[in-house]
């Protein structure tokens, strides 16, 4: 089992809607939870840290965290075209999942 | 405000020949550094981190190897690089353990 897995995707959504990505990982006691995003040919950058179970906004992203579970998810409400990227979850700041590519289409 | 150097920013280099990244971060010290590579459409798999000068901890040995001379310099090597080598190399660093993380421009490396 990897230590952090996102669904690969590639995930597509309409110009307006809500983007739904989501990370599960395997080490029980983990304590903190980051999202990147990655545009092509770029360097990540840090779009939210998230340390305790429930919910954490930020403009408009939401990081949500359950610890029972193991997942920790990331909402895009509004998405625009701009948001099209790879958006990558981190645990313990150093394991990273692969990535989910997303595309919102105008 | 902090600000993370990487250089070059683009490398092509035979197999067999050695390599040097370099990493530096200013407006912060004694800072966790990282040392990742992604292969193409790949996530990223850590190399090295360091928690100070001349601590190296390693994740993947193979032909790599890391220093940190300086608290804000760390620097990839390489002796022989291998054609697996090619990658997107990206430094970063971290206030601490469990802390947010904040990446350098990269070096994209290709071994011919």
């Amino acid at each position: 089992q990897k230590e952090v897995e996102q669904n690969s995707g590639p995930l597509s959504v309409p110009e307006g809607a809500i983007a739904s990505l989501n990370c599960t990982y395997s080490d029980r006691g983990s304590q903190s939870f980051f999202w990147y995003r990655q545009y092509s040919g770029k360097s990540p950058e840090l779009i939210m840290s998230i340390y305790s179970n429930g919910d954490k906004e930020d403009g408009r992203f939401t990081a949500q965290l359950n610890k029972a579970s193991q997942y920790v998810s990331l909402l895009i409400r509004d998405s625009q075209p701009s948001d099209s990227a790879t958006y990558l979850c981190a645990v313990k700041e150093m394991r990273f999942g692969a990535g989910t590519r997303l595309t919102v289409k105008p | 405000s902090q600000t993370i150097h990487q250089w070059p920013a683009t490398l092509v280099q035979p197999v067999g020949s050695p390599l040097s990244l370099e990493c530096t971060v200013e407006g912060t010290s004694n800072p966790n550094l990282y040392w990742y590579r992604q292969a193409a459409g790949r996530g990223l798999q850590l190399l090295f981190y360091s928690v100070g000068i001349g601590q190296i901890s390693s994740e993947v040995p193979q032909n790599l190897s890391a220093s940190r001379p300086q608290d804000r310099q760390f620097i990839l090597s390489s002796k022989k690089l291998l054609l697996s080598d090619s990658g997107f190399y990206l430094c970063a660093w971290s206030t601490g353990t469990g802390a947010e993380q904040y990446f350098g421009p990269g070096t994209r490396l290709t071994v011919t």
